[in-house]
């Protein structure tokens, strides 16, 4: 089945540096989703991307869909401490709804 | 942004009772929610998509009979944990699709709920 590969798998860096996370797959999908969790809550949607090769901002992250249409990337520039948590990508492909899910990348910040 | 609530947000109940989740679509219609369930440290784990008006489909090894779930309007998925055990702890969650009618959200976007924390003793 589709599987998604997401890394790295946790991330510790220090406040003010950027960060980068992609997953890649051997399926190709239609859209690609990016969320971000935080302990005990549901995950919320940061950004969504639905072109080819489209780059999308939102405040300090940025994502872009790749142009083979099987990966995905996320930047955080100049992080935060809230910044905190567990961002995972999702793909869905032609087939129907069903959002496939990367394993996730956990972020800790040090202020 | 769509907003999805889940109801209760935690519970925990005795091995053999039954507990019932709600997952409601606040300010959007959705057509087709989607269940979870998480493991602590794990990702999301897809159990079954639920279509509004008809029978829910389920994951390959998610028992339909343990795992009840109901669309029975355009706003409301129950999910049912029948005859809990303790490893069915977890932590799930419900996702509603956004359909584009209500002009709040767009096609391909799944919008979560907070999640319940079930804990059976």
């Amino acid at each position: 089945g589709q599987q998604l590969n997401q890394s790295p798998q946790s991330m510790f860096i220090q406040e003010g540096e950027d960060v980068s996370m992609n997953c890649t797959s051997s399926s190709i999908f239609n859209t690609w989703l990016w969320y971000k969790q935080d302990p005990g809550e549901g995950p919320v949607l940061l950004i969504a991307l639905y072109k080819a090769g489209e780059l999308t901002s939102n405040g300090r992250l940025t994502a872009q869909f790749g142009i083979t249409r099987k990966d995905s990337f996320l930047n955080i520039s100049a992080s935060i401490p809230s910044d905190v948590g567990i961002y995972f990508c999702a793909g869905r492909g032609t087939g129907g709804f069903k959002t496939i899910f990367g394993a996730g990348t956990r972020l800790f910040v040090k202020a | 942004g769509a907003v999805v609530s889940q109801h209760p947000s935690w519970v925990i109940c005795k091995s053999g009772t039954s507990v019932k989740i709600e997952c409601r679509s606040l300010d959007f219609q959705a057509t087709t929610m989607f269940w979870y369930r998480q493991f602590p440290k794990q990702s999301l784990m897809l159990m079954a998509t639920s279509n509004e008006g008809s029978k829910a489909t389920y994951e390959q090894g998610v028992e339909k009979d343990k795992f009840l779930i109901n669309h029975a309007s355009l706003t409301l998925s129950t999910l049912t944990v029948t005859s809990a055990h303790p490893e069915d702890s977890s932590f799930y969650i419900c996702s509603a699709d956004g359909g584009g009618t209500s002009g709040k959200t767009s096609y391909n976007e799944q919008f979560f709920g907070p999640g319940t924390r079930l804990t059976v003793l």
